[in-house]
């Protein structure tokens, strides 16, 4: 089992660009979350997906937006790129009952 | 709503002393508490959790964590540091009441340094 694994591992972006993360969930799991954690900062929760649905969101703007495939994968999206938006940014998967989440290694994004 | 606070932004101990890394945290309802270790440019690892039952919950690598409902605590314990402990500590809390969030809150992280 590969556990969750994301992609690609480093990116680097100028600010107004728009940029994709990847992430695969560990095997049998249904429900992806993705966190953004800027240096120094525990994970902050952007939304979480299920049946290819948003189920929750967190006080994240508009210009972060996903997606989840039928194969449980599932992308991130960010538009019109911040220096803010610099970040390590997790993707967790899960079972929907269950809370217990595991985490990918994380995609660090770098916005110049 | 839910928080959750890691009062030191880093703890030293040295190898084989126990250590503690502390986690206070504030819901409406009952809590699921969580402790996840980070090491460098890797994602959480899962450590433990408290659901119900017990107030010692015991997890891997020989971590356990005492919830005090009374003082609202979590905090994270072991009996012998080991230098391969040295990592970026998180502390996670779930409101289960009505109306709480399906999603955890991180604290801000307790680095751990664990000196030979």
């Amino acid at each position: 089992d590969a556990g969750v694994t994301q992609s690609p591992t480093h990116l680097i972006k100028t600010r107004g660009q728009q940029v994709t993360l990847r992430c695969s969930p560990k095997s049998g799991h249904d429900t992806v979350s993705w966190y953004q954690q800027a240096l120094g900062q525990g994970p902050q929760f952007i939304f979480q997906y299920y049946e290819e649905e948003e189920r929750q969101r967190g006080n994240f703007p508009d210009r972060f937006s996903g997606h989840q495939f039928p194969n449980y994968s599932s992308e991130l999206n960010v538009n019109a790129l911040l220096l803010g938006d610099s970040a390590l940014y997790l993707c967790a998967s899960s079972l929907a009952t269950v809370d217990e989440q595991f985490f990918g290694p994380g995609t660090r994004l770098t916005v110049l | 709503a839910q928080s959750v606070a890691q009062p030191e932004d880093q703890v030293n101990v040295a190898e084989g002393n126990p250590l503690t890394v502390k986690c206070t945290y504030s819901v409406s309802g009952n809590p699921y508490l969580f402790w996840y270790v980070q090491y460098p440019n890797r994602g959480l690892q899962f450590l433990l959790k408290y659901i119900t039952g017990d107030n010692l919950v015991k997890g891997s690598y020989g971590f356990e964590a005492e919830f005090n409902k009374s003082q609202t605590s979590f905090h994270l314990k072991k009996p012998s540091a080991l230098v391969s402990d040295s990592a970026l500590y998180f502390c996670a809390v779930r409101d289960t009441s009505s109306g709480g969030s399906y999603i955890p809150t991180f604290g801000r992280g307790t680095s751990l340094i664990v000196h030979p």
